[in-house]
């Protein structure tokens, strides 16, 4: 099996950029998901496929991979972002592993 | 519009075996690409994912919970049933009934709302 490590907490102030980084002792080369969770809430996709948005996710939201280190990256942050993020992966027998979360405060 | 709704106990005491439903309309497990996975989160924890059905009826499962899991669906009803045996306070979580989707390479895409389940005598 494999771990996925993020930051347990990122803090931007409205309007900055923040990135969010979940890295992995060895990327099962499978695709990394994103999901980010308020406050009492069912997770929701934001991103798929490493880079992909689902529609309706807005497009301050963006994945990219460097190596072992795939990161979630939200530009021009709103008050609405703050909430917990997860990255996800699976590796070729299917058995899915999450990132601890990170959260996202807004200052 | 698709929706997966979780039903089943809220409260199960240590040793009981835990069966939770899914019934899901908006989409078809019949096809291709399509599958249905449990995921449990337990309060300030991250999500941990139990088992999955997909639309070939094929099955797989957490490695760590694999002897206490059984994953089943009935597409005439639109529901995927899990059961979870020799349940203890630890598997205090709420757990979601979670679609994945070719159309999104296999994300967890679309969530029900979740259930509590609270293991205590």
């Amino acid at each position: 099996s494999y771990e996925l490590t993020q930051p347990p907490s990122v803090s931007v102030s409205p309007g900055q950029t923040a990135r969010i980084p979940c890295s992995a002792d060895a990327l099962p080369n499978q695709y990394v998901y994103w999901y980010q969770q308020k406050s009492g809430q069912a997770p929701v996709l934001v991103i798929f496929k490493d880079s992909e948005r689902p529609s309706g996710i807005p497009e301050r939201f963006s994945g990219s991979t460097s190596g072992t280190t795939v990161t979630l990256t939200i530009s021009g942050v709103q008050a609405e972002d703050e909430a917990v993020y997860y990255c996800q992966s699976a590796d070729i027998s299917a058995t899915v592993t999450f990132g601890g979360g990170t959260k996202l405060t807004v200052l | 519009q698709v929706t997966l709704r979780e039903s089943g106990p809220a409260l199960v005491k240590p040793t009981q075996t835990l069966t939770l439903t899914c019934t899901f309309s908006g989409f078809s497990l019949t096809t291709s690409g399509m599958s249905v996975s449990w995921i449990r989160q337990s309060p300030g924890k991250a999500p941990e994912w139990l088992a999955l059905v997909d639309w070939d009826d094929n099955k797989y499962y957490s490695p760590s919970l694999r002897t206490r899991l059984t994953i089943s669906k009935d597409t005439s009803k639109n529901q995927v049933v899990l059961t979870m045996t020799n349940m203890d306070p630890v598997d205090t979580a709420t757990y979601y009934c979670v679609r994945q989707s070719s159309e999104t390479y296999s994300a967890f895409d679309l969530w029900g709302q979740g259930t509590m389940v609270t293991v205590s005598s």
